[in-house]
């Protein structure tokens, strides 16, 4: 299972762009980049997924450089509810093997 | 659509006791997956199935049993509870396990005595 290492805290304040950088060195030809985010007594919820380059949606972006060993989460113009746990993953493509978590990275936005 | 539903939503037990933690989806999902969450932890995996029929061990499967007897269910069976397994358990499904969308359930605070 490719293992992923992101810091474990960042702050920020309302309006700021923040970026989390996520490092997974062994990654695998077929894996994919997925980040989620977890509000206090909730279960995950899905952000983004890339496997190369950079894709964008509604909420974030995602950088992937040409070597895929790491990635960066990128949230423009962070509010206060954005104040949160995000987690890096790396899954198997083929979809034969399980996902795992880290630790993921606690976001405390201030005004 | 229901999503991914779990019960119950909290449950206290005694030491030694044995419980079953439900967990239904109704998307058609293939993969499903049992995660334990400890206070100001990430999850871990315990066990996962990729189709009705087939389970597999995750990060920390001791303790626990599931079966996929359906596409639908995949309960997750606590032996002979521990105060170790006091935690908070989410269940995921999606439709496959690599780069498909995980959905989470609300999750069952498990608290043993």
């Amino acid at each position: 299972l490719a293992k992923t290492t992101q810091p474990i805290s960042m702050d920020s304040y309302e309006g700021q762009e923040v970026n989390i950088t996520c490092s997974h060195n062994n990654i695998a030809t077929n894996d994919y980049i997925t980040w989620y985010q977890q509000f206090p007594s909730q279960g995950p919820r899905f952000i983004i997924q890339g496997y190369k380059t950079k894709v964008t949606n509604e909420v974030a972006s995602l950088f992937i450089p040409a070597d895929r060993k790491s990635s960066t989460l990128s949230l423009p113009r962070v509010s206060l509810s954005d104040t949160a746990v995000y987690y890096c993953l790396v899954g198997d493509g083929t979809g034969r093997r399980a996902l795992t978590f880290g630790s993921g990275t606690r976001l405390q936005v201030q005004p | 659509n229901a999503g991914v539903t779990q019960t119950p939503k909290f449950q206290v037990l005694k030491t030694g006791q044995s419980m079953t933690l439900q967990c239904a989806q109704d998307m058609n999902h293939e993969y499903m997956s049992w995660y334990r969450q400890d206070p100001g932890m990430g999850l871990r995996l315990i066990h996962y199935s990729v189709g009705a029929g087939i389970t597999d061990q995750g990060e920390v499967p001791n303790g626990y049993n599931v079966s996929r007897s359906t596409t639908e269910d995949f309960p997750l069976r606590l032996l002979s509870a521990a105060p170790s397994q006091t935690s908070v358990y989410f269940c995921a499904s999606s439709y496959s396990s690599g780069i498909n969308e995980q959905f989470f359930g609300p999750g069952t605070r498990l608290t043993v005595l």
